[in-house]
């Protein structure tokens, strides 16, 4: 998988308290994107971030998701208060600042989030 | 319904036999990626087209696109055990200058038996 790293791989919160998932793109790559992937069903695009910039966020849900991609460090997927239905596998992928030409996007190991 | 539509939904072939998995969309993909995704874990990406007629071909996987741009097909020679997993195809729909904001078909479910 070319180095994207996440983690936690596995994360348990309890329903009210927050998630914070991580990610770090491959060396290099200055875009990365967050997926969720719900039980039976299929894998949905998130949000698509440059550094310091959201790019797109049309499939973030509206409240209590957030997402951010610092100068220095990971990229921050949040959930505040969570609740049973955010239980999900959560990807990121990057892709490095080129066109699009020949352009893999790369994809982390995924964080499974469960919320009990 | 999806927009990219995979099918079949599954599958269970003999060790040996080839398969063949299609992903179809209604409208011109710009990018064409098949993944494949063990149970529990993360995508492995196999390949990327990109031109209406491209084909490639990894160790035993070859997939197309067609003409058209609106359907890709991922063929494996003499399946084995390790080909197993799930089948993603995911489109890339905007002509952008840069960037993978994917679409994806809800996988097809390969298993191989010995």
């Amino acid at each position: 998988n070319a180095g994207v790293m996440q983690n936690p791989r596995h994360l348990v919160r309890r329903r009210g308290q927050e998630a914070r998932l991580r990610c770090s793109p491959v060396k290099g790559h200055s875009h990365v994107y967050w997926y969720r992937q719900l039980p039976e069903e299929g894998l949905k695009f998130m949000v698509y971030l440059q550094k310091e910039n959201i790019i797109d966020e049309s499939g973030m849900p509206k409240e209590r998701f957030s997402a951010e991609f610092p100068k220095e460090g990971p990229s921050i997927l949040r959930i505040q208060q969570v609740v049973r239905g955010d239980s999900a596998a959560y990807f990121c992928a990057s892709s490095p600042r080129m066109t699009r030409a020949n352009t893999e996007a790369f994809f982390g190991q995924g964080t499974r989030l469960t919320v009990v | 319904s999806q927009e990219l539509e995979q099918s079949p939904q599954s599958l269970i072939v003999q060790e040996g036999k080839n398969l063949t998995i299609n992903c179809t969309s209604s409208k011109t993909l710009y990018g064409l990626y098949w993944y494949k995704q063990k149970y529990g874990e993360g995508l492995i990406f196999l390949m990327m087209l990109q031109k209406g007629g491209e084909e490639k071909s990894h160790e035993k996987i070859t997939a197309k696109l067609d003409e058209k741009k609106q359907q890709s097909s991922l063929h494996i020679t003499a399946s084995q055990p390790s080909h197993a997993g799930i089948y993603l195809c995911g489109a890339d729909r905007a002509a952008m200058e840069y960037g993978n904001k994917l679409v994806f078909g809800a996988g097809t479910i390969l298993r191989v038996k010995s």
